[in-house]
């Protein structure tokens, strides 16, 4: 079966102080690997797609990974704005009649 | 704002009564997804539509039934609504229906189910 495990369960940061969250996943086929961030009570905010091992996309503070068998979001130099949840998802043409498999998340916490 | 309009953002409503949400997708997404979120649950995965026909089935329950009309909104129906139906239900869509594509998310509907 498909999983998708991320850690730390959650994370508190000081501003300024670089981190990576993981993302491992057992997966025949990988379509895509997303990575969503999610504000408490509000929707999943799409963050990056990666396809292929080697990829990496960059946006602000944040950069997204991808091995083989997982993916690193990199957090550099945290701001307070940066606290959310950090959602991690497969798509696996074999995922069953799931179109996304998530992971549990990564609960960041960035203090000034 | 990801384009994706869900509507009520909020109900609270008895047990055993029949809640509609709604979903309105992206313009030009053909797709539209439902995934539901517990406070102690990662989003699980309800149903798929694509172009108006169901694509794929999650763990959604027998009480649940969704439908996604000829202009792409879509319906998601709650039925004898029992106390653990309180989640967060969220809607998404997609360009296209297959693995690869991007899947945005709308802001969700709070079910309070008391």
């Amino acid at each position: 079966e498909d999983q998708v495990t991320q850690s730390p369960e959650a994370l508190r940061l000081q501003e300024g102080e670089s981190s990576s969250l993981n993302c491992s996943y057992t997966v025949s086929g990988l379509r895509g690997l997303f990575w969503y961030r999610q504000d408490p009570g509000k929707g999943p905010e799409f963050l990056f797609t990666l396809y292929s091992a080697g990829e990496e996309k960059e946006k602000e503070r944040l950069k997204a990974t991808l091995t083989k068998k997982e993916s690193f979001l990199h957090i550099t130099a945290p701001k307070p704005e940066d606290s959310a949840t950090y959602l991690c998802a497969v798509q696996a043409p074999n995922s069953g009649n799931t179109p996304l498999v998530f992971g549990k998340g990564t609960r960041l916490s960035v203090i000034a | 704002d990801s384009g994706v309009t869900q509507t009520p953002k909020h109900l609270i409503t008895a047990t055993g009564q029949r809640v509609t949400l709604r979903c309105s997708p992206r313009s030009g997404d053909l797709s539209v997804y439902w995934y539901q979120q517990s406070l102690d649950q990662g989003l699980q995965f309800l149903i798929q539509y694509y172009n108006g026909e169901e694509r794929a089935k999650g763990n959604i329950l027998e009480r649940f039934s969704a439908q996604q009309f000829p202009d792409l909104h879509s319906e998601l129906n709650l039925s004898s609504l029992e106390l653990g139906d309180s989640a967060l239900y969220f809607c998404a869509s997609s360009v296209g229906g297959t693995a690869g594509n991007t899947i945005y998310f709308g802001e969700g509907s709070w079910l309070t189910v008391v």
